[in-house]
């Protein structure tokens, strides 16, 4: 099946610096990827959608100029933890599927984020 | 985005059969139903996707009633490897759609 690769698969930072994440997709193109972060013990939430070319579309209460998203390459997209703090501390999943109908998503491996 | 909801856990024994039904009651005519495995730490594994009736692969199977408003994961024999949390989805496929998880159900398997 298709994959989905995310890298780092964990980093640790100090407080206030900025972290990126990039996900790929390995083997289709992706016109659209999305961001997740997942809490201990609770449900994967939707931060944004990221879209090759264009602006990324957030969720509510997420902050856009905290959680910068480019998605420059049809299987390319990065999101950036800028001046991180430790709520910040989380584990972020990217997800993709290609553009056909009835194709599923697949997720990348995660990012285990630590902000200390 | 049609709202699901699931049993937060359930048990089960090695070789059993395990069910997980998910209600989705405003699914609407062009939503699919999919779920979804995930580990700790790790990001979410395709099972498996359906619209009506039944779906099998190798690994599960997918139930869905004429009304389409409630759907059942069924994985056969189950494992101790089977411990994870499932996730049922609804909504539209196609590479735009974005996809909101519910709660999930923790599956754990004993010996």
């Amino acid at each position: 099946g298709a994959v989905v690769s995310q890298h780092p698969s964990r980093v640790i930072c100090k407080s206030g610096t900025s972290v990126k994440i990039e996900c790929r997709s390995l083997d289709f193109q992706a016109t659209t990827m999305f961001w997740y972060r997942q809490f201990p013990k609770q449900s994967l939430m939707l931060m944004a959608t990221s879209n090759e070319g264009s602006k990324a579309t957030y969720e509510q209460g997420v902050e856009k100029d905290k959680f910068l998203i480019n998605h420059a390459s049809l299987t390319l997209s990065t999101l950036t933890v800028t001046s991180a703090h430790p709520e910040d501390s989380s584990f972020y999943i990217c997800s993709a599927r290609g553009t056909q109908k009835n194709t599923e998503a697949f997720f990348g491996q995660g990012t285990r984020l630590t902000v200390v | 985005l049609a709202k699901t909801t699931q049993p937060i856990s359930m048990d089960s024994y090695e070789g059993q059969e395990v069910n997980i039904t998910c209600s989705h009651n405003n699914i609407a005519t062009n939503d699919y139903i999919t779920w979804y495995q995930q580990f700790p730490s790790q990001g979410p594994r395709f099972i498996i996707q359906g619209y009506k009736t039944k779906v099998t692969n190798e690994v599960a199977s997918l139930f869905i009633p004429a009304d389409r408003k409630s759907s059942t994961l069924s994985l056969p024999r189950v494992s101790l490897s089977d411990t994870a949390v499932y996730y049922c989805l609804v909504g539209l496929t196609g590479g735009g759609n974005k996809l909101t998880f519910g709660t999930g159900t923790q599956l754990k398997v004993e010996l």
